[in-house]
Protein backbone atom coordinates (compact mmCIF):
# COMPACT_ATOMS: atom_id res chain seq x y z
CA UNK A 1 0.00 0.00 0.00
CA UNK A 2 1.40 3.43 -1.28
CA UNK A 3 1.13 6.54 1.66
CA UNK A 4 1.71 9.94 1.49
CA UNK A 5 2.52 11.54 4.67
CA UNK A 6 1.89 15.07 4.89
CA UNK A 7 2.98 17.49 7.26
CA UNK A 8 2.41 19.71 9.49
CA UNK A 9 -1.50 18.69 9.68
CA UNK A 10 -2.22 21.99 11.28
CA UNK A 11 -0.69 25.73 10.59
CA UNK A 12 -1.69 28.36 11.93
CA UNK A 13 0.14 32.04 11.08
CA UNK A 14 -0.10 35.24 11.03
CA UNK A 15 -0.85 37.67 7.21
CA UNK A 16 2.63 38.05 5.50
CA UNK A 17 4.57 34.52 7.07
CA UNK A 18 6.19 32.11 5.05
CA UNK A 19 4.74 28.47 5.06
CA UNK A 20 6.44 25.49 4.57
CA UNK A 21 3.78 22.19 3.50
CA UNK A 22 5.90 18.82 3.09
CA UNK A 23 4.94 15.51 1.60
CA UNK A 24 6.56 12.26 1.51
CA UNK A 25 6.61 9.21 0.47
CA UNK A 26 8.69 5.74 0.48
CA UNK A 27 7.34 5.09 -2.70
CA UNK A 28 7.56 6.66 -6.83
CA UNK A 29 4.69 8.36 -8.17
CA UNK A 30 4.73 9.21 -11.61
CA UNK A 31 2.86 12.39 -10.72
CA UNK A 32 1.95 14.28 -7.52
CA UNK A 33 -0.35 16.70 -7.53
CA UNK A 34 -1.31 19.62 -4.80
CA UNK A 35 -5.35 20.90 -4.38
CA UNK A 36 -6.58 23.11 -2.04
CA UNK A 37 -9.90 22.91 -0.37
CA UNK A 38 -12.30 25.05 1.46
CA UNK A 39 -14.77 23.80 3.49
CA UNK A 40 -18.15 22.26 1.95
CA UNK A 41 -15.94 22.37 -1.47
CA UNK A 42 -14.14 20.07 -3.55
CA UNK A 43 -10.64 19.89 -3.75
CA UNK A 44 -9.61 22.41 -6.82
CA UNK A 45 -6.37 21.31 -8.13
CA UNK A 46 -3.26 24.18 -7.86
CA UNK A 47 -0.25 22.05 -9.82
CA UNK A 48 1.14 18.48 -11.14
CA UNK A 49 4.74 18.07 -10.83
CA UNK A 50 5.72 15.28 -12.83
CA UNK A 51 9.55 15.50 -13.54
CA UNK A 52 12.52 14.56 -10.52
CA UNK A 53 13.35 17.74 -9.29
CA UNK A 54 10.94 20.06 -11.07
CA UNK A 55 10.36 23.27 -9.56
CA UNK A 56 6.61 24.94 -10.14
CA UNK A 57 5.75 28.74 -9.40
CA UNK A 58 2.31 29.67 -8.97
CA UNK A 59 2.34 33.46 -8.21
CA UNK A 60 3.08 33.14 -4.71
CA UNK A 61 3.67 29.24 -4.12
CA UNK A 62 5.97 27.53 -4.86
CA UNK A 63 5.93 23.36 -5.54
CA UNK A 64 9.10 21.30 -6.03
CA UNK A 65 9.00 17.37 -6.40
CA UNK A 66 11.78 15.32 -5.05
CA UNK A 67 14.69 14.25 -7.28
CA UNK A 68 13.65 10.55 -6.55
CA UNK A 69 10.16 11.59 -7.01
CA UNK A 70 9.23 10.11 -3.67
CA UNK A 71 8.15 13.57 -1.98
CA UNK A 72 7.36 16.98 -2.52
CA UNK A 73 6.58 20.69 -0.80
CA UNK A 74 4.79 23.64 -1.17
CA UNK A 75 6.21 27.08 -0.02
CA UNK A 76 4.02 29.64 0.20
CA UNK A 77 5.58 33.34 0.59
CA UNK A 78 3.66 36.47 2.35
CA UNK A 79 0.57 34.16 3.30
CA UNK A 80 -2.91 36.08 2.66
CA UNK A 81 -5.84 35.27 4.76
CA UNK A 82 -7.64 34.22 1.32
CA UNK A 83 -4.87 31.26 1.46
CA UNK A 84 -6.75 29.51 4.13
CA UNK A 85 -7.78 25.97 3.51
CA UNK A 86 -7.00 22.39 3.11
CA UNK A 87 -4.00 21.89 1.39
CA UNK A 88 -4.03 18.02 -0.27
CA UNK A 89 -0.91 16.06 -1.91
CA UNK A 90 -1.96 13.67 -3.95
CA UNK A 91 0.22 11.19 -5.87
CA UNK A 92 -0.73 9.15 -8.88
CA UNK A 93 0.55 5.89 -10.42
CA UNK A 94 1.02 4.48 -13.97
CA UNK A 95 -1.26 0.91 -13.81
CA UNK A 96 -0.65 -1.90 -16.07
CA UNK A 97 -0.29 -1.59 -19.84
CA UNK A 98 1.39 2.28 -18.92
CA UNK A 99 -1.70 3.80 -18.42
CA UNK A 100 -2.97 6.78 -16.13
CA UNK A 101 -5.79 7.19 -14.21
CA UNK A 102 -6.54 9.95 -11.97
CA UNK A 103 -6.65 7.23 -8.92
CA UNK A 104 -5.13 9.10 -6.39
CA UNK A 105 -3.28 8.43 -2.83
CA UNK A 106 -4.12 11.65 -0.75
CA UNK A 107 -1.84 12.60 2.29
CA UNK A 108 -3.74 13.33 5.23
CA UNK A 109 -4.51 17.11 4.59
CA UNK A 110 -2.61 20.48 6.39
CA UNK A 111 -5.14 22.63 7.68
CA UNK A 112 -3.63 26.24 7.18
CA UNK A 113 -5.39 29.07 8.48
CA UNK A 114 -4.29 32.66 8.06
CA UNK A 115 -4.96 35.07 10.38
CA UNK A 116 -5.06 38.96 9.41
CA UNK B 1 -16.20 23.89 -19.81
CA UNK B 2 -14.20 22.58 -17.34
CA UNK B 3 -16.17 21.69 -14.55
CA UNK B 4 -17.68 18.42 -12.68
CA UNK B 5 -21.34 19.13 -11.67
CA UNK B 6 -22.54 17.73 -8.60
CA UNK B 7 -26.26 17.26 -7.60
CA UNK B 8 -27.43 17.94 -5.47
CA UNK B 9 -25.25 20.04 -3.28
CA UNK B 10 -27.14 19.10 0.37
CA UNK B 11 -28.73 15.79 0.88
CA UNK B 12 -30.68 14.92 4.34
CA UNK B 13 -32.11 11.01 3.91
CA UNK B 14 -33.33 8.62 6.53
CA UNK B 15 -31.72 5.05 7.13
CA UNK B 16 -34.78 3.53 4.87
CA UNK B 17 -34.53 5.95 1.91
CA UNK B 18 -33.36 5.34 -1.31
CA UNK B 19 -31.54 8.31 -2.81
CA UNK B 20 -29.16 9.13 -5.60
CA UNK B 21 -26.14 11.56 -6.46
CA UNK B 22 -25.45 12.09 -9.74
CA UNK B 23 -22.59 14.02 -11.42
CA UNK B 24 -21.48 15.09 -14.99
CA UNK B 25 -18.97 16.39 -16.68
CA UNK B 26 -18.26 17.52 -20.69
CA UNK B 27 -14.71 17.43 -20.86
CA UNK B 28 -14.79 14.42 -22.67
CA UNK B 29 -12.79 12.26 -19.26
CA UNK B 30 -13.43 8.35 -20.15
CA UNK B 31 -12.11 7.81 -16.19
CA UNK B 32 -14.61 8.88 -13.63
CA UNK B 33 -14.50 8.11 -9.40
CA UNK B 34 -16.34 8.70 -6.76
CA UNK B 35 -14.56 9.72 -3.50
CA UNK B 36 -15.92 9.76 0.23
CA UNK B 37 -14.53 12.53 2.53
CA UNK B 38 -15.15 12.98 6.33
CA UNK B 39 -14.13 16.30 8.21
CA UNK B 40 -10.95 17.56 7.99
CA UNK B 41 -9.59 13.92 5.74
CA UNK B 42 -8.22 13.18 2.86
CA UNK B 43 -10.84 11.69 0.28
CA UNK B 44 -10.97 8.10 0.15
CA UNK B 45 -11.74 6.12 -3.35
CA UNK B 46 -14.74 4.46 -3.89
CA UNK B 47 -15.46 3.31 -6.84
CA UNK B 48 -13.50 4.09 -10.53
CA UNK B 49 -14.94 3.72 -13.89
CA UNK B 50 -13.10 3.74 -16.83
CA UNK B 51 -14.87 3.81 -20.82
CA UNK B 52 -18.08 3.46 -19.01
CA UNK B 53 -17.44 0.19 -17.22
CA UNK B 54 -16.40 -0.27 -13.02
CA UNK B 55 -12.44 -1.46 -13.03
CA UNK B 56 -11.75 -0.42 -9.05
CA UNK B 57 -13.81 -1.17 -5.73
CA UNK B 58 -12.54 -0.64 -3.09
CA UNK B 59 -14.45 -2.93 -0.69
CA UNK B 60 -17.39 -0.27 -0.74
CA UNK B 61 -20.60 -1.95 1.66
CA UNK B 62 -23.39 -2.96 -1.20
CA UNK B 63 -25.59 -0.12 -0.31
CA UNK B 64 -23.36 2.47 -2.23
CA UNK B 65 -24.39 1.06 -5.85
CA UNK B 66 -22.60 2.95 -8.83
CA UNK B 67 -23.78 3.42 -11.99
CA UNK B 68 -22.38 4.93 -15.41
CA UNK B 69 -25.01 5.51 -17.66
CA UNK B 70 -22.77 6.83 -20.42
CA UNK B 71 -19.17 8.91 -20.67
CA UNK B 72 -20.54 11.97 -19.22
CA UNK B 73 -23.03 10.62 -16.15
CA UNK B 74 -22.00 8.77 -12.59
CA UNK B 75 -24.66 8.24 -10.64
CA UNK B 76 -24.48 6.70 -7.16
CA UNK B 77 -27.39 4.99 -5.53
CA UNK B 78 -27.82 5.40 -2.03
CA UNK B 79 -30.23 3.05 0.48
CA UNK B 80 -30.49 1.80 4.02
CA UNK B 81 -27.15 4.01 4.92
CA UNK B 82 -25.97 4.38 8.14
CA UNK B 83 -25.59 7.59 10.21
CA UNK B 84 -21.16 6.89 9.68
CA UNK B 85 -22.18 7.41 6.01
CA UNK B 86 -22.70 10.92 6.60
CA UNK B 87 -19.79 12.29 4.74
CA UNK B 88 -19.18 14.89 1.47
CA UNK B 89 -19.25 12.57 -1.55
CA UNK B 90 -17.22 13.68 -4.27
CA UNK B 91 -17.14 12.72 -8.13
CA UNK B 92 -14.30 13.60 -9.71
CA UNK B 93 -12.77 12.98 -13.58
CA UNK B 94 -9.92 11.85 -15.76
CA UNK B 95 -8.47 11.58 -19.10
CA UNK B 96 -7.36 7.59 -19.43
CA UNK B 97 -4.04 8.69 -21.13
CA UNK B 98 -0.40 7.24 -21.41
CA UNK B 99 1.24 10.42 -19.70
CA UNK B 100 2.14 10.64 -16.43
CA UNK B 101 0.49 13.74 -15.57
CA UNK B 102 -2.93 12.63 -15.44
CA UNK B 103 -4.71 15.14 -13.46
CA UNK B 104 -8.24 14.61 -12.04
CA UNK B 105 -10.89 17.29 -11.64
CA UNK B 106 -13.47 17.51 -8.94
CA UNK B 107 -16.70 18.08 -8.51
CA UNK B 108 -18.41 20.67 -5.65
CA UNK B 109 -19.36 17.57 -3.42
CA UNK B 110 -22.68 16.20 -2.43
CA UNK B 111 -22.72 16.89 1.35
CA UNK B 112 -25.07 14.13 2.85
CA UNK B 113 -26.35 13.66 6.10
CA UNK B 114 -28.44 10.22 7.37
CA UNK B 115 -30.83 10.43 10.07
Amino acid sequence: TQLLEQSPQFLSIQEGENLTVYCNSSSVFSSLQWYRQEPGEGPVLLVTVVTGGEVKKLKRLTFQFGDARKDSSLHITAAQPGDTGLYLCAGATLHAGGTSYGKLTFGQGTILTVHP
Amino acid sequence: DTEVTQTPKHLVMGMTNKKSLKCEQHMGHRAMYWYKQKAKKPPELMFVYSYEKLSINESVPSRFSPECPNSSLLNLHLHALQPEDSALYLCASSWITMKEDTEAFFGQGTRLTVV
